[in-house]
């Protein structure tokens, strides 16, 4: 088993909708948690990083992270065609340099 | 200002040969990680430097590999003898000390047939 575990789709949303993506981890020393988007030859993005718990939101992009039931998640609102891209979700330990990630789901926005 | 920038961008190796990578980081970004990822995979964690000391390799897959900073700018990536399972983009990254936030390159395609 993995220790992050994530969906590859593809995901196919229609633009406008409300996108929610979301990853499962096994490891509970995981302290900090990171979505990255990243285009076809591309090298990834860094869109959000949370640091323990909590939400945190940033324009159309909300992250999430539920430590007890260890899921994250991100939603994207107003989903633009331009959000057609994979997302990764990333996580690191307290203290660790190594960075997990997962996956990644591919996501197609419709015109 | 200029991103992390690698290369070449594309190398094809025939079984057997050996490959150096090159990753030129953001300016003043003490860290730097190379990752290595498979086709509609994630990117896996290969090795980390603080400046020209290598802290973490833990994820370097066989002695093959071998990565260097040796002057805690740019970083060199080198296979020795490579083989077919070693075909995949290499992606280095860089950060500040708040290693969180990674900035990518573009990658290395490596092919080897």
């Amino acid at each position: 088993q993995k220790e992050v575990e994530q969906d590859p789709g593809p995901l196919s949303v229609p633009e406008g909708a409300i996108v929610s993506l979301n990853c499962t981890y096994s490891n509970s020393a995981f302290q900090y948690f990171m979505w990255y988007r990243q285009y076809s030859r591309k090298g990834p993005e860094l869109l959000m990083y949370t640091y323990s718990s909590g939400n945190k939101e940033d324009g159309r992009f909300t992250a999430q992270v539920d430590k007890s039931s260890k899921y994250i998640s991100l939603f994207i609102r107003d989903s633009q065609p331009s959000d057609s891209a994979t997302y990764l979700c990333a996580m690191t330990k307290t203290g660790g340099f190594k960075t997990i990630f997962g996956a990644g789901t591919r996501l197609f926005v419709k015109a | 200002g200029a991103g992390v920038s690698q290369s070449p961008r594309y190398k094809v190796a025939k079984r057997g040969q050996d490959v150096a990578l090159r990753c030129d980081p953001i300016s003043g970004h003490v860290s730097l990680f190379w990752y290595q990822q498979a086709l509609g995979q994630g990117p896996e964690f290969l090795t980390y430097f603080q400046n020209e000391a290598q802290l973490d390799k833990s994820g370097l897959p066989s002695d093959r590999f071998f990565a260097e900073r040796p002057e805690g700018s740019v970083s060199t990536l080198k296979i020795q003898r490579t083989q077919q399972e070693d075909s995949a983009v290499y992606l280095c990254a860089s950060s500040l000390p708040r290693r969180d936030e990674q900035y990518f390159g573009p990658g290395t395609r490596l092919t080897v047939t």
